[in-house]
């Protein structure tokens, strides 16, 4: 079975400028989120979607992110624009029905 | 916001010792995860332990709860080099598919 799937694995941008990062969860699992971590520290949760609803985005900063989770599948998370403190490892996981999430191997961004 | 703190920040033993992690959490939970991840990669679920139980074993794993300290411990017996890892718990205030909140985590080095 695939695990979940992110792209690209690495991301270098300029200041100010729009990136997005995409997640692929497990098949049939109908749970996805979004987590940022900075480094040396745990993940943040920005953002769950139960299949295309976002049930919880009390983290995520709507000023300059956004995210969609079309056909309650794939998912799309931005960010526009880009400032130097997002540089972080954007992280995806899955779930479906249980308290295990699993999780991709992240997106590591550098804004320069 | 961190959750969860663990203890030490980072623990470097020879290889065949056992390794004790500590974690902390703040608020009441339904549950306590530990997950592990390797250097560059995304986390791995190892563990989870209910408000209601006390301790739980997964092969080499050993986990403990005491919900009135508010406190959790991760036992590692007869480490290996490749349990060299950061160690992180997270906890979830209800059930089911509610987003994780993570701790800062625990380094852990196994010498050869």
């Amino acid at each position: 079975e695939a695990g979940v799937v992110q792209s690209p694995r690495y991301k270098i941008i300029e200041k100010k400028q729009p990136v997005a990062f995409w997640c692929n969860p497990i098949s049939g699992h109908n749970t996805l989120y979004w987590y940022l971590q900075n480094l040396g520290q745990g993940p943040e949760l920005l953002i769950r979607y139960e299949n295309e609803e976002a049930v919880d985005d009390s983290q995520l900063p709507k000023d300059r992110f956004s995210a969609e989770r079309l056909k309650g599948v794939d998912s799309t998370l931005k960010i526009q624009p880009a400032e130097l403190g997002d540089s972080a490892v954007y992280l995806c996981a899955s779930s479906f029905h249980t308290d295990t999430q699993y999780f991709g191997p992240g997106t590591r961004l550098t804004v320069l | 916001s961190q959750q969860g703190e663990e203890d030490p920040q980072a623990l470097s033993i020879q290889e065949g010792e056992n390794a004790t992690m500590n974690c902390s959490y703040k608020t009441s939970i339904n549950n306590l995860q530990w997950y592990r991840q390797n250097s560059g990669r995304g986390l791995v679920h190892l563990i989870l332990i209910r408000s209601n139980e006390r301790e739980k074993h997964s092969g080499r794993l050993r986990v403990t709860l005491d919900t009135s300290k508010k406190s959790s411990s991760l036992l590692i017996t007869a480490s290996r080099a490749a349990d060299t890892a950061s160690y992180f718990c997270a906890t979830a205030p209800g059930g089911g598919a509610d987003g994780l909140t993570f701790g800062k985590g625990t380094h852990l080095i196994i010498q050869p």
